[in-house]
């Protein structure tokens, strides 16, 4: 089968660096997509990785280990607007969704 | 742009009645997608259209069915509401069915069954 796996919940500081992880366990992955989701909103996309290594964009990085059937999204200099819910998503010719990690930021 | 529009936004149903969610995007995408979204759950793919004239099952297709109507639209039926199926569901769509495409989210229809 195919799956993710997620924590279910995060807190950090404003201000702080926070990385949430990702496993999976499938196959025909070609690749890890990140997307954002707050409450009561459509998640939109924040990172893809189809290549092992680290993907920057901004504030936030990807990184994908296909050896190792994982990623981490990290997320640096935490805004209280980063408040939301991050999924991980295993990329085929369809995305299989992980249940979502939901970060609080703290001031 | 108006990106993915959705249609109704609310919704409540009796068990047993039928309904048609209904999608658009103006992106010129060739790929849409329909997903549902439990409380405190990812999202589930229901069916796809990887172009226009082609739909699939995705994970969880039992009780709908779907229609692309043309490249710019794709419905979601619901022949015989069942509380079962009382969720948030989204549309999507991106350029093709690839890996590294970006999907684009309509703002959702939050769907009651009684």
């Amino acid at each position: 089968g195919q799956s993710l796996e997620q924590p279910s919940e995060v807190t950090a500081v404003e201000g702080a660096i926070v990385q949430i992880n990702c496993t999976y366990q499938t196959s025909g992955f070609y690749g890890l997509s990140w997307y954002q989701q707050h409450d009561g909103g459509a998640p939109t996309f924040l990172s893809y990785n189809g290549l092992d290594g680290l993907e920057e964009t901004g504030r936030f990085s990807s990184f994908l280990s296909r050896s190792d059937s994982y990623g981490y999204l990290l997320l640096q200099e935490l805004q209280m607007k980063d408040s939301a819910s991050y999924f991980c998503a295993g990329s085929s010719y369809k995305l299989i969704f992980g249940s979502g990690t939901r970060l609080l930021v703290r001031p | 742009n108006a990106g993915v529009t959705q249609t109704p936004k609310f919704q409540v149903l009796k068990t047993g009645q039928s309904m048609t969610l209904q999608c658009a995007q103006d992106m010129n995408h060739n790929s849409m997608y329909w997903y549902r979204q439990d409380p405190g759950m990812g999202l589930r793919l229901i069916y796809y259209s990887a172009s226009e004239g082609t739909t699939d099952k995705g994970e969880v297709p039992n009780g709908y069915n779907v229609s692309r109507l043309n490249k710019r639209e794709f419905s979601l039926r619901l022949e015989s509401a069942a509380p079962s199926q009382t969720s948030v569901y989204f549309c999507a769509s991106s350029l093709l069915v690839d890996p590294h495409d970006e999907q684009f989210f309509g703002p959702g229809t939050r769907l009651t069954v009684l």
